[in-house]
């Protein structure tokens, strides 16, 4: 079993509809990453949380560390939010550093007009 | 103010041969993480360098290594190349002390014949 888990692996929406995508994890972590990812490769950080909820426009995360769950919330999606959302923890680890992420394989979503 | 630049795009190598990626972090960060991204997978760590020292590292085997130099730009070196190595090798920068995301650059598509 994956250290983190993403569902659904893919996701068709149409354009206004709110979206949910889950990501559990079962390791200790000092932080959960929301990234997204566009056809080119490039990876966008969206959130880092490590507790409660944030918000940032149309975009909401979730953060639950007892049940070691999140989620990222779109509101009125649009065809540009078309994306692999990856969900991404960071391991308890020695010094600040937020390396060695552990990735979540990825949600594809497409959100048609 | 310049982000995460990796060079090059795009390489072709064949099985056998040896590689080297860079990168260079955005402006002000110290540390630097390399990550290998299979086909529809989620990227997975490789190494972590800081201080001109690698940190921490992932379940590569030592064909892998790396290096810092003093301004914080990165390599990553691979050796014997298989064809399982093809991948998008992404670099992601950050500040060691800070407790913010990471950075990452666009990748390196690295194809083995």
């Amino acid at each position: 079993k994956n250290e983190v888990e993403q569902s659904p692996q893919n996701l068709t929406a149409q354009e206004g509809e709110f979206i949910t995508i889950n990501c559990s994890y079962s390791v200790g972590i000092s932080a959960l990453h929301w990234l997204q990812q566009h056809p080119g490769g490039g990876i966008v950080s969206l959130f880092m949380l490590s507790s409660g909820k944030k918000k940032h426009g149309r975009l909401i995360a979730t953060i639950n560390i007892q049940e070691k769950h999140s989620s990222l919330h779109i509101t009125a999606s649009h065809p540009r939010d078309s994306a692999v959302y990856i969900c991404a923890v960071s391991r308890v680890n020695y010094g600040g550093s937020q390396g060695n992420l552990i990735f979540g394989k990825g949600t594809k979503l497409s959100v048609k007009p | 103010d310049a982000g995460v630049t990796q060079s090059p795009t795009h390489l072709i190598k064949t099985r056998g041969q040896q590689v080297t990626l860079r990168c260079s972090p955005k402006s002000g960060h110290d540390t630097v993480s390399w990550y290998q991204q299979a086909l529809g997978q989620g990227p997975q760590f490789i190494f972590q360098y800081y201080e001109e020292e690698e940190r921490q590292r992932g379940n590569f085997p030592d064909r892998f290594s790396g290096h810092q130099f003093p301004n914080y730009s990165s390599e990553l070196n691979v050796n014997a190349l298989l064809l399982g190595d093809s991948a998008l090798y992404l670099c992601a920068s950050s500040l060691f002390s800070g407790f913010k995301p990471q950075h990452f650059g666009d990748g390196t598509r690295l194809s083995i014949l």
